[in-house]
């Protein structure tokens, strides 16, 4: 079954430093595609950075880049330079053909950054 | 640009009530969610529907039952609500069924259940 594993509650960073949030994944779909959201505390889900299972490179979106490395089932977020306003929820998520038009999600990390 | 609204941001019910949560979208979306959010466990998937009138269980259908009569509304009903349906709740809506397709949440609706 199709899973997605974030294994940090919580993390917690200086703001201007670059921060790795963990994600594995398991599927055996060959095509699916990744997904990362950030949820602040307000509530709504904010759409990051996707990754595509056949894609060569790894995506990036201005400061959110995804560490994607196929043969260990892992799609890390990187956030660089971190700031006071990425302090929020982030999930990982992913949508293969199994799942059929579902996102499957993790159960999230809390990103905290400090001054 | 793209809009996803839940027609309640907070809502107080009663046990046993009948509980309609709706949302609507007005991208001309095939697809449409309801996801349940609970602190430590993530996001679980409700029920889905990828047209009209269809609908598919998800991970946790107990308890609720859904309706979408019409393509941008898809509604959740919670048919006799219990204390451990208190949570927030959070639709979402996709265009088609690609894997590269991203979700699109609306705002969600804090359940608590009395």
């Amino acid at each position: 079954a199709q899973k997605i594993t974030q294994t940090q509650p919580g993390m917690f960073v200086q703001e201007k430093e670059a921060v790795t949030l963990d994600c594995t994944y398991d599927t055996s779909d060959p095509s699916y595609g990744l997904f990362w959201y950030k949820q602040p505390s307000s509530g709504e889900m904010i759409f990051l950075i996707y990754q595509g299972s056949y894609d060569q490179q790894n995506a990036t979106e201005g400061r959110y880049s995804l560490n994607f490395q196929k043969a260990r089932k892992s799609a890390n977020l990187v956030i660089s330079a971190s700031q006071l306003g990425d302090s929020a929820m982030y999930f990982c998520a992913m949508r293969d053909r199994q799942a059929g038009t579902a996102l499957i999600f993790g159960k999230g990390t809390t990103l905290s950054v400090s001054s | 640009d793209v809009k996803v609204t839940q027609s309640s941001r907070y809502l107080v019910k009663r046990t046993g009530e009948k509980v309609f949560l709706e949302c609507v979208q007005d991208m001309d979306h095939e697809n449409m969610f309801w996801y349940r959010q609970d602190p430590g466990l993530g996001l679980r998937l409700i029920y889905f529907s990828y047209d009209v009138k269809m609908k598919e269980k998800g991970d946790i259908p107990e308890g609720y039952s859904v309706s979408r009569e019409k393509k941008e509304r898809f509604s959740l009903i919670l048919e006799s609500a219990s204390t451990n349906q208190t949570s927030m709740y959070l639709c979402a809506s996709s265009l088609h069924r690609g894997v590269n397709t991203e979700a699109f949440f609306g705002q969600g609706t804090r359940l608590t259940v009395v």
